[in-house]
């Protein structure tokens, strides 16, 4: 079964570091870009950046980059966003998804459960 | 880049049809053929309905179908069931600079 498996919830203080995990397993995870998107409480779907775990490409869009870093560790099949400085309104939950083919940048076929990251003094 | 725009809501009985549209540019839905649509469940991950504009993934019931003229695309979903009842998302690849952009949403309810 093509899965991807997200790090649990987080709470976490303003200013302070975040680093949080997607593991794929039943598919070629070098082979197939990896998205990370944001939802805010009671808002829509953000489109943040991609990577392609076989050689760590990584596309992000002007209104995250910067504030954030997308990686990927292709030995454990596993892909990363992380923050150095975390701030009140990166409150939201994040999924991170694979892209059905090498063409587009939005047909994300394969979700993860979400990851509810909560900022918060 | 500013969001895709859809509309607030639309509603229908069960068994009729609805229409959702999505609006962008030339720079996104109307420059490539690359839109995608996505159903999403209060609580639950967004699931992939449409993608290339017309194309559905394995699963998805021919109920759904997606189309784009200029820059709009639309999701239309025919005989309406209660389990369509969601939120529903445009995506579309916005070139090589913003690279992809949601919509706004658009809440579907079956009354």
């Amino acid at each position: 079964e093509v899965q991807l498996v997200q790090s649990g919830a987080e709470v976490k203080k303003p200013g302070e570091s975040l680093k949080i995990s997607c593991k794929g397993s039943g598919y070629s995870f070098t082979s197939y870009w990896i998205g990370w998107v944001r939802q805010m409480p009671g808002k829509g779907l953000e489109w943040m950046g991609i990577i392609y775990p076989g050689d760590s490409d990584t596309r992000y869009s002007p209104s995250f980059q910067g504030q954030v870093t997308i990686s990927a560790d292709k030995s454990i099949s596993t892909a990363y966003l992380q923050w150095s400085s975390l701030k009140a309104s990166d409150t939201a939950m994040y999924y991170c998804a694979k892209l059905l083919t090498t063409v587009t940048t939005c047909a994300f076929d394969i979700w993860g459960q979400g990851t509810m990251v909560t900022v918060s003094s | 880049q500013s969001a895709l725009t859809q509309p607030r809501s639309v509603s229908g009985s069960p068994g009729q049809s609805v229409t959702i549209s999505c609006t962008g540019t030339s720079s996104d839905v109307g420059g490539y053929n690359y839109v995608s649509w996505y159903q999403q469940h209060p609580g639950k991950a967004p699931k992939l309905m449409i993608y290339d504009v017309s194309k559905r993934p394995s699963g998805v019931p021919d109920r759904f179908s997606g189309s784009k003229s200029g820059n709009t695309a639309s999701l239309t979903i025919s005989g309406l069931q209660a389990e369509d009842e969601a939120d529903y998302y445009c995506c579309s690849y916005a070139g090589s600079y913003t690279w992809g952009v949601f919509g706004t949403g658009t809440k579907v309810t079956v009354l």
